[in-house]
């Protein structure tokens, strides 16, 4: 079935720093969604992007999907400790199947 | 209005107990579902029911029934437990169960089976 990974696992950083997470999957995607679990909540949706190689930005967060449609990223630019949380991509196929998340803890 | 609402926030129930969680949302969304969710882990999809259908079942064990009295509530009826099936149990909708529409998560149910 489809798997959909997520590097890294865990990823401490000192406040102001970047922070990137990639996601790929074993097929190709109809779409990728990108949530935002807080320590504690449950999942909160970011944005969706849809087409190969599309790129779209929320303030600090950039986010990509690859021209093959098999891949994404995430970055936030000068993280800040509002950004603790786990980040996880979703793919849509014939399911919606949620990566296997990056935990991210920002240290002052 | 985008929420979506969980009841009972915390359960502790025996393995011989039957209990019901309850979810419910008010934006007029034609899909719901349910996830479960272990520590540190991604959630996995349970169950989905479109226009109070149920269109997948994740080979969900027996001892999980969901229901979906209306296009507003959905329900998932717990019978015989394991402790392995402590988690939390998130229910979701959208607007329809295309894959390319957003999920709202309810706050979810976190169960501990003793």
């Amino acid at each position: 079935g489809q798997q959909v990974m997520q590097i890294p696992q865990y990823q401490h950083v000192q406040e102001g720093e970047d922070f990137t997470t990639y996601c790929n999957s074993s097929t190709t995607l109809s779409n990728i969604q990108w949530y935002k679990q807080r320590p504690g909540g449950h999942p909160v949706f970011l944005i969706q992007l849809v087409k190969s190689g599309e790129v779209k930005k929320q303030k600090r967060l950039t986010f990509q999907f690859g021209e093959a449609k098999k891949n994404s990223s995430l970055h936030i630019t000068a993280t800040q400790t509002t950004d603790v949380g786990t980040y996880f991509c979703a793919g849509g196929g014939n399911k919606l199947t949620f990566g296997t998340g990056t935990q991210l803890k920002v240290e002052l | 209005d985008t929420e979506v609402t969980q009841t009972p926030k915390h359960l502790v129930m025996g393995m011989t107990n039957k209990k019901s969680l309850k979810c419910e949302q008010h934006m007029g969304h034609r899909a719901m579902y349910w996830y479960k969710q272990k520590a540190k882990k991604p959630p996995e999809l349970m169950f989905v029911y479109s226009y109070e259908k149920l269109s997948i079942n994740e080979s969900v064990p027996s001892r999980f029934s969901p229901e979906c009295p209306n296009s507003s509530l959905l329900n998932l009826h717990l019978h015989a437990l394991q402790p392995e099936d402590s988690a939390l149990y998130l229910c979701a909708s959208s607007q329809d169960s295309g894959w390319t529409d957003t999920q709202y998560f309810g706050p979810g149910t976190r169960l501990t089976v003793l």
